[in-house]
Parts: structure tokens; sequence; C-alpha cells
């Protein structure tokens, strides 16, 4: 069974520190891999797409992937008090299917003044 | 990305019955996805719905419990039949190769 897991919550950072999310997955073939924010009550918002190895930067997102290692991380600089979220990390499962997504149980987030 | 409407937003069922979910997109798309989540839950993948064949379910989830109709290439329906307080979740539906989701339905069951 394709699994997708995160590194365990919740995570508390203060107010302009580096928040560093991970998350591993079981399936070789994966080709493309997604953190998403969810806010209480709301629905999952993208906020990073990652396809190849290396790193992927916007704005204050960093993504980063290592497909040997089968790790996907996020990294969010300068975190603010509206990055406190539960965030998701999903892989293609479809292979050609895609929006066939594999979610992660989420990693609640913090951010304290 | 797409604008994706999916109604109700929420609902309280009771027990028994079924509640239909419509889920709209502003463009058209081959591939719909519904998806799961229960409390405090991650999201989990009930089944893919293509325009003109049948869905296709994930494990764990059969046609007769939550029925899905695609008639169109813009435009989705699940139902969650003969609904147990366990069925109480969010349910999204999806599109595109990233997942951009709707607003999502919450539904109580009592």
């Amino acid at each position: 069974q394709k699994e997708v897991e995160q590194n365990s919550g919740p995570l508390s950072v203060p107010e302009g520190a580096i928040a560093s999310l991970n998350c591993t997955y079981s399936d070789r073939v994966s080709q493309s891999f997604f953190w998403y924010r969810q806010y209480s009550g709301k629905s999952p918002e993208l906020i990073m797409s990652i396809y190849s190895n290396g790193d992927k930067e916007d704005g204050r997102f960093t993504a980063q992937l290592n497909k040997a290692s089968q790790y996907v991380s996020l990294l969010i600089r300068d975190s603010q008090p509206s990055d406190s979220a539960t965030y998701l990390c999903a892989v293609n499962s479809g292979g050609t299917s895609y929006g066939k997504l594999t979610f992660g149980q989420g990693t609640i987030l913090t951010v304290h003044p | 990305s797409a604008v994706i409407s999916q109604k109700p937003s929420r609902d309280i069922c009771q027990r028994g019955t079924s509640l239909t979910i419509q889920c709209q997109v502003d463009s058209q798309v081959t591939m719909m996805f519904w998806y799961r989540q229960q409390p405090g839950q991650s999201l989990t993948l009930i089944a893919t719905a293509n325009q003109g064949s049948e869905a296709t379910y994930e494990s764990g989830f059969v046609i007769d419990k939550f029925p899905i109709s695609r008639p169109n290439l813009t435009f989705s329906t699940l139902t969650v039949s003969n609904m147990s307080p366990e069925d109480s979740s969010i349910y999204l539906c999806s599109v595109g190769r990233e997942a951009f989701f709707g607003q999502g339905t919450r539904l109580t069951v009592v």
C-alpha cells in the first residue's frame, strides 16, 4: 500500500523562525509532490508543487525533493502567525491519473508571536 | 487554477437517509476526484470520476455506498447513501494535476 508519512507534530516555532516540515513516501515511481495548507474549517490550499530533485523556492516557501531518499520537505522562512495551520504532504499515486493523490496525516504548525 | 463550487456547504442528516453532493467546475476537465476527510484526519480518496464511464473506487469504498455521477465535463455528484454517524466527514471534490479543491461539504449524521 502506498504510504505518505509526515513528521509528527504539532510543531511550534517563534515568529520569524524557520519552520521545517518533512515527508517520506513509499512509492518509488511517484513523480509529483505537493504541499497543502489547511486552515481549521477550510479546504486544503495548494502552496507548493515539485516534480524534480532539488529545491524550488516561492517567496518564503522552499520545497526540497530527494527521490533517491524518497523524501520531500517544506521550509517556511520568516514564519508568521498567519502560517499557523495544518500542512499536508501529498504524492501523486495514479501514474498518468493526475490529481489522484495520497496524503500524509498532516503536521500542525503553530507560529507564536 | 479552476474554480470549483460545491453544494451544499454543510448539512445535518438523519441516519439511514442519503445526501447528494454536487461539484461544479468552471472549465471542462477529464477527471474529477472525490475525497473524504474524517474528523481530525487527513484526506482519503474515495473515487475518480471520468465522464462517460463508471467511476473508479478506491479500496474500502463501494459504489452502493457512494454512487457517483459524471454527466458532463464540468459537473459531478457524490451520494452518501444509508448514512450512519461514521459518515460524518468533510467531502471534497478536486480537479487538475495539482488537485484544486472545492470548499467542501461538511456532513454531520445524527
